[in-house]
């Protein structure tokens, strides 16, 4: 397909288990971002990846939290131990390269997310 | 560090009102600005862009904002609003242009449009 893909679309999960997300971003798009979208808290930015690597992971909430991204494409984030205050929307964007297009420089293309639901 | 400030949360207005959406950053140098909207049970997705020249920025759907660089501000603004406008608006911006593309998003504001 031509956008952003997740998967799981939905995910219930029971207290201290992990979990794997996995994002597929548009093909050519060597950014790629996760964010976590909490009722009432708007977007909370994650980890953001420029190829395979994480320049700014600032956003991770603490070190339950991981994200890889491998061949500059799929990514997924992991969680560990999941606890009940993990659940929401994990969203995962991805834009172009800078330079490709002007006018398309930093539009980030948004995937449906994916509802986690720790139990 | 860049921040975005949307103060209204909730706005709820009647069709054929007109809508301002307010937006604030933090950021002194050049911006990239943004309004995406969430649509209900819809992705997020691209109303509008600044990045230079023409302070008025018009997008989809008849939706309109204006950078205002004095005001570090870039309100979202529509002459008359239908049902189908009904959503949560976010504002971003992105204070690197040309490196990092880390855009930071504000709070949203649900906007919820009565027949």
């Amino acid at each position: 397909g031509a956008g952003v893909s997740q998967s799981p679309s939905n995910k219930v999960t029971e207290k201290g288990k992990d979990v794997e997300l996995r994002c597929d971003p548009i093909s050519g798009h060597t950014a790629l971002y996760w964010y976590r979208q909490s009722l009432g808290q708007g977007l909370e930015f994650l980890i953001y990846f420029q190829g395979n690597s994480a320049p700014d992971k600032s956003g991770l909430p603490s070190d339950r939290f991981s994200a890889e991204r491998t061949g500059g494409s799929v990514s997924t984030l992991t969680i560990q131990r999941t606890q009940q205050e993990d659940s929401a929307v994990y969203l995962c964007a991805s834009s172009s390269k800078p330079g490709t297009s002007w006018s398309s420089y930093n539009e980030q293309f948004f995937g449906p997310g994916t509802r986690l639901t720790v139990l | 560090a860049q921040s975005v400030s949307q103060h209204n949360h909730h706005v709820i207005l009647s069709e054929a009102a007109s809508l301002e959406l307010g937006c604030n950053y933090s950021y002194g140098g050049t911006v990239n600005l943004f309004w995406y909207v969430q649509y209900p049970g819809q992705h997020l997705q691209l109303l509008l862009k600044y990045f230079s020249g023409d302070p008025l920025v018009k997008g989809i759907k008849g939706f309109e904002a204006e950078f205002i660089k004095s005001k570090f501000s870039f309100n979202l603004r529509k002459p008359s609003v239908q049902w189908s406008d009904t959503a949560e608006y976010f504002c971003a911006v992105n204070a690197s242009p040309g490196g990092y593309q880390k855009v930071t998003f504000g709070t949203g504001t649900k906007l919820q449009v009565i027949p």
